[in-house]
Parts: structure tokens; C-alpha cells; sequence
């Protein structure tokens, strides 16, 4: 089954401990990208990456980092949490940019920032 | 900037109605839109797309229609069904190369039956 997954669903932590959530993908895809999503805001794009090695900033990008060392993950790291990046958090991938037809989300990380 | 926004937050219909959801856009530099539907406790799921260079697209049971002229697309169900109830938001994207799109904050759009 065609998939993008993202772990946790949900996360609860304190200001300043550093974590990750993980962003996997089967279906071969080159494009992925992270949004948040907050109430009154709709999706903000955080971070997108074209291919391996190839990533870039969107929208929103302060306070976060990502990588793409390999085509199926896509971790977002906060280094250092703050109140404000309580959100949902949703990771997607499509074939290549302008495939949106071909785009998968994940089901979101519900991350609430102490 | 760019601003995408949608006219309605909350559009109830009858099921059987067709629906139609709007959403405005600001950069006429803008030439690719989508429209996704997202379910309660789900991640949003890609409806369809329509580039600049079109008017009107088709898929099934929904129609997208877009107007550069007044810088407006719609989104239209026919025969709309409970399981339509979501809320749908619209994104622009292209701009002048950029590849980060901007996203409608959502219409409800709450089914009776």
C-alpha cells in the first residue's frame, strides 16, 4: 500500500529538548516536503527537498533543519522547541514537484511544546 | 505577498445538491492551483489540479474552474455525498518560479442527508 508515514502521531515535550520526528515514503518518490498547519492559517510549507541531498527552504523554515540522505526518509528536527511550533505537523511526497496529482500526506504529528 | 483565501468558512448543503467552494488568489504570477480535501484526523488528500493555460478542468464528480481575470477558482461537486463532508482548501503555487505554494485557510463543507 502506497504510504507516507510519520512518527510520533502525537508528542508532548518541554522548551529547549531537541527531537525529531521521522517521515518515510514507499513509493520512490523525489519530491517530499514538510507543512504545519494552524488553526485560522491554513498549511505553511517548512521545508521541501527535490532529491537526495537536495533541500530548501519554504515558507517557514526558522527553528527547524531537515535531511535527505536517502530517497524514502525525510526527517524534521527541532534542535531547540518553542512554544510557538505547537502545531500539526504533516509530511508529504509526490513524484517530483509539479506532480501534485501523484502527492501523498502523511497523517500528522500533533506536537504540543511546553 | 501571496494570499489565498477562500470566501466561505462553513458551506452546508443537502445531500444530492452540488456544491460549489470558492477561493480567491492575490499574485497574478501564480499559474498552477490545486484543491485538497482533508477529513477529520486525516492529512489532506489531493482533489485536482488546474494550470494557468486552462479554464476548466473535470475529474470525477468535481469540476475546477478558474477565472485570471478576477484572480478566482471554484470547486464544484456534483451530487454531493456525506462522505464529502471535509473541509476543502485551495493552494497557488508557480509564481514566478518559486516552487512553495500558499494555501486557503478551508471551507467546512458540512453534507445533511
Amino acid at each position: 500500500e502506497a504510504q507516507v508515514t510519520q512518527n510520533p502521531r502525537y508528542l508532548i515535550t518541554v522548551t529547549g529538548k531537541k527531537l525529531t520526528v521521522t517521515c518515510s515514503q514507499n513509493m520512490n518518490h523525489e519530491y517530499m516536503s514538510w507543512y504545519r498547519q494552524d488553526p485560522g492559517l491554513g498549511l505553511r510549507q517548512i521545508y521541501y527537498s527535490m532529491n537526495v541531498e537536495v533541500t530548501d527552504k519554504g515558507d517557514v523554515p526558522e527553528g527547524y533543519k531537515v535531511s535527505r540522505k536517502e530517497k524514502r526518509n525525510f526527517p524534521l528536527i527541532l534542535e531547540s522547541p518553542s512554544p510557538n511550533q505547537t502545531s500539526l505537523y504533516f509530511c508529504a511526497s509526490s513524484l517530483n514537484w509539479w506532480s501534485t496529482d501523484t502527492q501523498y500526506f502523511g497523517p500528522g504529528t500533533r506536537l504540543t511544546v511546553l | 505577498g501571496e494570499s489565498v483565501g477562500l470566501h466561505l468558512p462553513t458551506l452546508s448543503v443537502q445531500e444530492g445538491d452540488n456544491s460549489i467552494i470558492n477561493c480567491a488568489y492575490s499574485n497574478s504570477a501564480s499559474d498552477y492551483f490545486i484543491w485538497y480535501k482533508q477529513e477529520s484526523g486525516k492529512g489532506p488528500q489531493f482533489i485536482i489540479d488546474i494550470r494557468s493555460n486552462m479554464d476548466k478542468r473535470q475529474g470525477q464528480r468535481v469540476t475546477v474552474l478558474l477565472n485570471k481575470t478576477v484572480k478566482h477558482l471554484s470547486l464544484q461537486i456534483a451530487a454531493t455525498q456525506p462522505g464529502d463532508s471535509a473541509v476543502y482548501f485551495c493552494a497557488a503555487t508557480g509564481k514566478g518560479g518559486s516552487y512553495i505554494p500558499t494555501f486557503g485557510r478551508g471551507t467546512s463543507l458540512i453534507v445533511h442527508p
